[in-house]
């Protein structure tokens, strides 16, 4: 059961641009929600999350926005740089339980 | 401060053998998590320890098993692989789970299994 979906595998931006990770999700019970960035070879490290009493949270050039009506979140990236291509997961939390997506891959084209 | 550490990073197994893959928690940290993350795809939770005890589990049978040890360091043990069972088993390690948690995990690099 896809809990978490994140329907683009792969985006590619031009660095100084904007990038734009979008996420859907089903259970409403999902009360936290997060993303995660992969490089190769390396397990994925947290980046920035949101509250679902939040609609936006942001760090640096990292925001997270939450939509609950719509059970959708997005990560803007601006602006995009080389080192940021990676997979970025989205995960959304309840108790004891965390549901991850596919992951988007980015690629930043200098 | 020591990371998540996983081991053994790669193995190969053969169908109906058992497997146990090892992982230390970042220091101070009291909750282990097990996810297996299957090609292309998102990781999947499997279980989670907090103080020596299954306190979540996902859709996984009950031939996946764990340990969690006094140190909190953990065990993932599963039993008459399957080819299905060939996939990358992320360890990740957290402040005690609940509403009082961010739901941050630190992830381990992992250990590669592939079954034949």
């Amino acid at each position: 059961d896809q809990q978490v979906k994140q329907n683009s595998p792969s985006l590619s931006v031009q660095e100084g641009r904007i990038s734009i990770l979008n996420c859907d999700y089903t259970n409403s019970m999902f009360d936290y929600f997060l993303w995660y960035k992969k490089y190769p070879a390396e397990g994925p490290t947290f980046l920035i999350s949101i509250s679902s009493i939040k609609d936006k949270n942001e760090d640096g050039r990292f925001t997270v926005f939450l939509n609950k009506s719509a059970k959708h979140l997005s990560l803007h990236i601006v602006p995009s740089q080389p080192g940021d291509s990676a997979v970025y997961f989205c995960a959304a939390s309840a108790v004891n339980d965390m549901r991850f997506g596919a992951g988007t891959r980015l690629t930043v084209k200098p | 401060e020591t990371g998540v550490t996983q081991s053994p990073t790669h193995l190969i197994k053969t169908r109906g053998q058992q497997v146990t893959l090892r992982c230390s928690s970042q220091s101070g940290h009291n909750t282990v998590s097990w996810y297996q993350q299957a090609l292309g795809q998102g990781p999947q939770f499997i279980f989670q320890y907090y103080r020596e005890e299954e306190n979540g589990r996902g859709n996984f049978p009950p031939r996946f098993s764990g340990l969690q040890f006094p140190n909190y360091s953990s065990e993932l043990n599963v039993n008459a692989l399957e080819l299905d069972d060939s996939a990358l088993y992320l360890c990740a390690s957290s402040l005690s789970w609940g509403r009082a948690n961010t739901g941050e995990l630190f992830f381990g690099e992992g250990s590669r299994l592939t079954v034949l």
